[in-house]
């Protein structure tokens, strides 16, 4: 079965960082672009950030550029989402999605929650 | 880069169809054919339902169908049917500093 599994989010104070990571199963992780979206409660999704296969291109959204940092492991099917200088704004369900055809979030994951608060 | 312009809500009586659409510029939906549409029910994470403009992935009903004219690109449901109740999220490749745009989104509601 082709899933994808986040993990990391949790209560954290502004100012602080969080390191969220997602798990690909199901299918050749290193050949695909990997995304990261978030959504806040009652919103809709903000594509935060994606790699290519072989970690030679990474893009952010402007509202994390600086703050964030994507990366991927091929040998654990894994990609992360180092976060930085977090605030109130960057409180939402974080989900990591594969890029297929024509570099459409063709798989997603469940999320993970993030919350941004004293 | 704003959020890509769609109607708030659509709704129709089962067996009609209705159209959503999505308002860019020439810098993204009218730009690029990287026009992609998200199925999103309460709780669940969105569902890949058109990639490229108009192409459907395997599995997704044919009653679903995407299209683009200029800066804007529509959704169409046809033969609406109840479990067409959700939220859906266009998305555009946008070539600037922040690369991928969704819209504000947009509630169907089957009457």
């Amino acid at each position: 079965e082709v899933q994808l599994v986040e993990s990391g989010g949790a209560l954290v104070q502004p100012g602080g960082s969080l390191r969220l990571s997602c798990v690909a199963s199901g299918f050749t992780f290193s050949n695909y672009w990997m995304s990261w979206v978030r959504q806040a409660p009652g919103t809709g999704p903000e594509w935060v950030a994606n790699i290519k296969q072989d970690s030679s291109e990474r893009n952010y959204a402007d509202s994390v550029r600086g703050r964030f940092t994507v990366s991927r492991d091929d040998a654990k099917n894994s990609l992360y989402l180092q976060m930085d200088s977090l605030g109130a704004e960057d409180s939402a369900f974080y989900f990591c999605a594969r890029e297929g055809q024509a570099y459409a979030l063709d798989i997603w994951g469940r999320g993970t929650m993030v919350t941004v608060s004293s | 880069q704003s959020a890509l312009t769609q109607p708030p809500s659509v709704s129709g009586s089962p067996g009609q169809s209705v159209t959503i659409s999505c308002t860019g510029s020439s810098s993204d939906v009218g730009g690029y054919n990287r026009v992609s549409w998200y199925q999103q029910s309460p709780g669940t994470a969105p569902k890949l339902i058109i990639y490229e403009v108009s192409f459907r992935p395997s599995g997704v009903p044919d009653r679903f169908s995407g299209s683009k004219s200029g800066n804007t690109a529509s959704l169409t449901i046809s033969g609406l049917q109840a479990e067409d109740e959700a939220e859906y999220y266009c998305r555009s490749y946008t070539g600037g500093s922040t690369p991928y745009v969704f819209g504000t989104g947009t509630t169907v509601t089957v009457l």
